[in-house]
């Protein structure tokens, strides 16, 4: 069975600084790997996955991630963070795509200083 | 752009009475899934459906759960005897069984049980 552990529950940065969220993950088969944003009182919004091919996966609102297969790592990272990135961030694995669900981790919440 | 599109938004029911969260998943989509968040803790799997039935379902997910496809475009998460601990918001995703494990999320129906 496969498994995601994200640290740090909250992060705090300030407006500009480095965003870094981390995640690690647990699987017996090569997993696909997602991190999903939750802005309040809203659904799940995908922002970016790895599947295969390149391990540096980059998706929308400037933030990017890297799959580390020696670390079973997917951390999520933004060089300068804004206001409007202020959200639950959950990062999730799959062991194969279509019928198999996605386990979430127990995602961390971005708090943006001004 | 295709959405999941989910009702009602919000729920109020007493302990003991039925519920149905209904959602309309992305229209070629062939995987449907339910998820649980309640507040404040992780996202959840509770169960997936393909080929109208259940391929997969968690501990969560016993007997007072049910799914159902009634149609070509709903589908419904039942809750026989609801249970203070049911409240929590339940999304509903889909996915087209493509090659990218990417889940489409509804907004989310938020469910409180009294």
């Amino acid at each position: 069975a496969q498994s995601v552990t994200q640290l740090g529950s909250h992060v705090s940065v300030s407006e500009g600084a480095l965003v870094l969220l981390r995640c690690n993950y647990s699987s017996s088969v090569p997993p696909y790997l997602f991190w999903y944003v939750q802005y309040p009182n809203q659904g799940l919004q995908l922002l970016l996955k790895y599947t295969t091919g390149a391990t540096l996966v980059k998706g929308i609102n400037g933030f990017e991630a890297e799959f580390k297969k020696s670390e079973t790592s997917f951390h999520l990272t933004k060089p300068s963070a804004h206001m409007s990135d202020a959200a639950e961030y959950f990062c999730a694995v799959s062991v194969s795509t279509g019928r198999r669900a996605l386990t979430f981790g127990s995602g961390t919440r971005l708090q943006v200083q001004p | 752009e295709p959405e999941v599109t989910q009702t009602p938004s919000h729920q109020v029911t007493q302990m003991g009475q039925e519920v149905i969260l209904r959602c309309v998943p992305i229209s070629n989509h062939l995987y449907f899934y339910w998820y649980r968040q309640i507040l404040g803790q992780k996202v959840e799997f509770l169960v997936s459906f393909y080929n109208n039935e259940i391929s997969e379902k968690s501990e969560i997910f016993d007997d007072q759960f049910s799914v159902e496809r009634p149609d070509g475009s709903n589908f419904t998460l039942k809750i026989r005897s609801t249970k203070l601990e049911d409240s929590a918001m339940y999304f509903c995703a889909s996915n087209g069984g493509g090659n990218t494990g990417e889940l489409f999320f509804g907004e989310g129906s938020r469910l409180t049980v009294l």
